[in-house]
């Protein structure tokens, strides 16, 4: 069945420093991909998406690109905040309609 | 639109009651899922509605687990007995469908209702 697999945490970095959480994906068709962010006694919020191979998705300075080739949608961000500091999940929609979620990726960034 | 609403926030229950959780999607969505969160097994998804009807409950852990959805804008997940390992966050999320076979909407989330069961 469709899985997501995402790099272990927790992940601590300092400020500015370069961020990379890897992703991978197992699906069937032509899934849809997703990222998403939780901060601490909060619901998930979408932070982007891409919905075909070769799309970037962009927001708040992340950015992450479906390679179909390598069935990967890598997070990344070239200089991390304070405020960044949050738990991250990978998922994807499949033709099947659910939405899978990895098992998240918990980011701390030091002032 | 006020997002997808789920009551109570916190509920606190003695093993072996029941305890019932509650949905109001976004206005308009046709899908709805419901999602439990925890330290040992992550976002695990449970049952998923579309257009109120279930299509996938393969993921409710067991028989004391239930869902229903009676309409569009409401949904409940109901566990009796409760048990202290159903301590978790439950989220419910809704979307839109996509077009045809692309399944291309993101789902939004609920703040989450943390069950303590003690």
């Amino acid at each position: 069945g469709d899985s997501v697999t995402q790099m272990e945490g927790p992940v601590t970095l300092s400020e500015e420093a370069f961020l990379t959480i890897n992703c991978t994906y197992t699906a069937t068709g032509y899934p849809s991909l997703f990222w998403y962010v939780q901060y601490p006694g909060e619901g998930l919020q979408l932070l982007l998406k891409a919905t075909k191979a070769d799309d970037k998705g962009s927001n708040k300075g992340f950015e992450a690109t479906y390679r179909k080739e390598t069935t990967s949608f890598h997070l990344e961000k070239g200089s991390v905040q304070v405020s960044d500091s949050a738990v991250y999940f990978c998922a994807l929609r499949s033709s099947a309609s659910k939405i899978i979620f990895g098992s998240g990726t918990r980011l701390s960034i030091r002032p | 639109d006020a997002g997808v609403i789920q009551s109570p926030r916190h509920e606190v229950t003695e093993m072996g009651q029941e305890v019932t959780l509650r949905c109001k999607p976004i206005s308009g969505h046709d899908y709805l899922f419901w999602y439990r969160q925890t330290m040992m097994r992550g976002l695990e998804l449970l049952i998923y509605f579309n257009n109120n009807v279930p299509i996938d409950d393969s993921g409710m852990p067991e028989d004391r687990f239930s869902a229903k959805m009676p309409n569009a804008s409401f949904s409940t997940l109901k566990i009796q007995p409760s048990e202290p390992r159903d301590s978790a966050v439950y989220f419910c999320a809704s979307s839109l469908g996509g077009r045809g076979l692309v399944m291309n909407t993101e789902a939004f989330f609920g703040q989450g209702t943390r069950l303590t069961v003690v």
